[in-house]
């Protein structure tokens, strides 16, 4: 079986400081692995995805992502948080070795960026 | 290119009742998948449907159906509705569903059942 966690609820950081949103996965396999973003009242947005080679993906609005294989880890991280990236962030992975298995999510983490 | 597209976008329905949602994805994409969104579970896989087939189905009862048209437009049905029913229902499409494809999502359907 396959799982995501995101171990913080809610993170807050200060406009202009740098952000990371946690997320380590448990999976049997090669995992591929994706951040989405949800505003209020909106769908996911994809933000960006490891598949394989190099470890740090960088994907849009200016978020990365670094894949850490002993850590189990992918979290996701940007320089510089704009209060516009306020919204619920979900990490999602899926096993490389069903050809078309599911994607499973995690709960979700709260990102709040101050003025 | 347009994205994925839910209708309608809102529904109040009461127990008992039954509700079709439907999804079209964007155009060239062969596979829609279904999640259930719900603050206390959070996001909830349904069932995945490629050229008209069901071919991943989640841990849900049978009272929630769905089936895909040769246009790739897709459709989910859930019959006598249950108040534990209320949530966002979130429509996915990808090119071919593989395992490195990107899913992308549509507003949702949010419904509440009285």
């Amino acid at each position: 079986a396959q799982s995501v966690a995101q171990p913080e609820d809610q993170v807050n950081v200060a406009e202009g400081n740098p952000l990371t949103v946690k997320c380590t996965y448990s999976v049997s396999g090669n995992p591929y692995l994706f951040w989405y973003v949800q505003y209020p009242n909106r769908g996911l947005q994809f933000l960006l995805k490891y598949i394989t080679g190099d470890n740090l993906v960088k994907g849009s609005y200016g978020f990365e992502a670094e894949f850490n294989k002993s850590q189990t880890s992918f979290h996701l991280k940007k320089p510089s948080a704009l209060v516009s990236d306020s919204a619920l962030y979900f990490c999602a992975v899926r096993v490389s070795n069903s050809g078309y298995s599911t994607l499973t999510f995690g709960k979700g983490t709260m990102l709040l960026v101050s003025p | 290119k347009a994205g994925v597209t839910q209708t309608p976008r809102y529904l109040i329905k009461t127990r008992g009742q039954q509700v079709t949602l439907s999804c079209s994805p964007i155009s060239g994409h062969r596979s829609v998948s279904w999640y259930q969104q719900t603050p206390g579970q959070g996001l909830q896989f349904l069932f995945e449907y490629f050229s008209e087939t069901q071919r991943n189905k989640g841990n849900f009862p049978g009272r929630f159906s769905g089936r895909q048209f040769s246009n790739s437009r897709s459709e989910m049905n859930v019959s006598t509705l249950e108040l534990g029913d209320s949530a966002l229902y979130l429509c996915a499409s990808s090119l071919g569903g593989g395992d490195t494809d990107t899913q992308y999502f549509g507003p949702g359907t949010r419904l509440t059942v009285l």
